[in-house]
């Protein structure tokens, strides 16, 4: 089975930097998702990594340690609408799911 | 890139009534299609998923049941609702993406559906 986890909260506040942390313990590993996803819409992707190390993407960075089965995402000059909960989710080597965590609720503050 | 319909986008029904959500896909064949429920404020739960028409696979048991009568067209269930089964019903859709030399499946999400059970 998969154990994922990640803070359920944050808050801060515009401009700042903000990093949510996500944990995992699977059966095999084929790569780490994390999707942002706003009040009452669909989540959509953000970032994958498989390989460990950095990935960035404009404000938003994703990092990877597979030996650690750990994984974070940073969030960069913040803005108002970056408030939504992002999910960490990993897929299972030879496995056609992902399995996600509960998701970190993010709240940007003026 | 895949788009991911579904409908209704909100439901409100009575304990015992059935259920149907539909879910269709453009921009892709022979995609693997996943249900998910997310109860508020709570992660995402696989309920199915499939690799193919007739290929129905179930994540935990419970009162629905999922059907794919086209490539494209997956459905969701149920003969007779209970409360708990109130949520946002989420459609997916896996699609191959390259990353270097290697690939992966990365889901799109359709828009959802939130059912409520009164």
């Amino acid at each position: 089975g998969q154990n994922i986890d990640q803070p359920t909260e944050m808050t801060a506040t515009e401009g700042a930097i903000v990093q949510i942390n996500c944990t995992y313990q699977t059966s095999g590993f084929n790569g780490l998702f994390w999707y942002q996803q706003h009040a009452g819409e669909a989540p959509t992707f953000l970032s994958y990594n498989v390989l460990d190390g950095l990935e960035e993407k404009g404000r938003f960075s994703s990092f990877l340690s597979r030996s650690k089965g750990y994984s974070y995402l940073l969030l960069k000059e913040l803005q108002m609408k970056d408030s939504a909960s992002y999910l960490c989710a990993v897929s299972p080597l030879n496995d056609y799911k992902l399995s996600f965590g509960a998701g970190t609720t993010v709240t940007v503050r003026a | 890139s895949q788009t991911i319909h579904q409908w209704p986008a909100t439901l409100v029904q009575p304990v015992g009534s059935p259920l149907s959500l539909e879910c269709t896909v453009e921009g892709t064949s022979n995609p693997n299609l996943y249900w998910y429920r997310q109860a508020a404020g709570r992660g995402l739960q696989l309920l199915f998923y499939s690799v193919g028409i007739g290929q129905i696979s179930s994540e935990v048991p419970q009162n629905l049941s999922a059907s794919r009568p086209q490539d494209r067209q997956f459905i969701l269930s149920s003969k007779k609702l209970l409360l708990s089964d109130s949520g946002f019903y989420l459609c997916a859709s896996a699609g191959a993406r390259l990353a270097g030399t290697s690939s992966y499946n990365e889901q799109f999400f359709g828009p959802g559906t939130r059912l409520t059970v009164l």
